[in-house]
């Protein structure tokens, strides 16, 4: 089993609509968790950088963290097809360095 | 923000050539990392480096090596590549302990 699951997607959704997407995990330890968007032939790019359980919002994303249930969300509000990428999570210990462990990703599209 | 440079960006080669895949940042971070990438599958980290002349091998097997002689310069080689080798190559720097990666472009490579 993976430490971190993730959906493949594709996740297709209109153009205005509310988008999340989830990623659980097994390992206790992971405190700091993060999104990376990667549009197609580019590097993935930081998204949203949390530590810890709780929100976080910047602008039209929202990331969750439920440590308790070991599961992390991205909410994207009014989705654009600018939108359309896949969405990596990605977390980590506090003993990590920067190791990180990535979800495998999931594909989203946002359509006119 | 980082700039990380990976060149070439894309690279077709045949069986049993020896390759070397750039990678270079001008923020002067000493962390670096090369990870692997198939589609649809999460990134598997394969070298990382804490700083000049420190090298390790990530959690996926490899057979490529790296070297560290500049700070921001991590080159990445294979000696002789064959198809399985055919992948997306990410480079990634960082700069404080508890700063997110900023990965570049990537390198897609191919061996026919």
């Amino acid at each position: 089993q993976k430490e971190v699951e993730q959906d493949p997607g594709p996740l297709s959704v209109p153009e205005g609509a509310i988008v999340s997407l989830n990623c659980t995990y097994s390992n206790s330890a992971f405190q700091y968790f993060m999104w990376y968007r990667q549009y197609s032939r580019k590097g993935p790019e930081l998204l949203m950088y949390t530590y810890s359980s709780g929100n976080k919002e910047d602008g039209r994303f929202t990331a969750q963290v439920d440590k308790s249930s070991k599961y992390i969300s991205l909410f994207i509000r009014d989705s654009q097809p600018s939108d359309s990428a896949t969405y990596l999570c990605a977390m980590r210990g506090n003993n990590a360095g920067n190791m990180l462990t990535f979800g495998g990703g999931t594909r989203l599209m946002v359509k006119p | 923000e980082a700039d990380i440079y990976q060149t070439p960006r894309y690279l077709v080669i045949g069986t049993g050539k020896k390759i070397t895949l750039e990678c270079s940042q001008t923020m002067g971070h000493d962390k670096m990392y090369w990870y692997q990438q198939d589609p649809g599958m999460e990134l598997h980290l394969i070298h990382y480096s804490y700083g000049v002349n420190s090298t390790e091998k990530g959690d996926l097997s490899s057979e490529s090596t790296v070297s560290r002689i500049r700070t921001e310069h991590f080159p990445l080689t294979l000696e002789s590549a064959r198809p399985s080798h055919t992948s997306q190559y990410l480079c990634a720097s960082v700069g404080g302990y508890n700063s997110p990666l900023h990965f570049g472009n990537g390198t897609r490579l191919t061996v026919t």
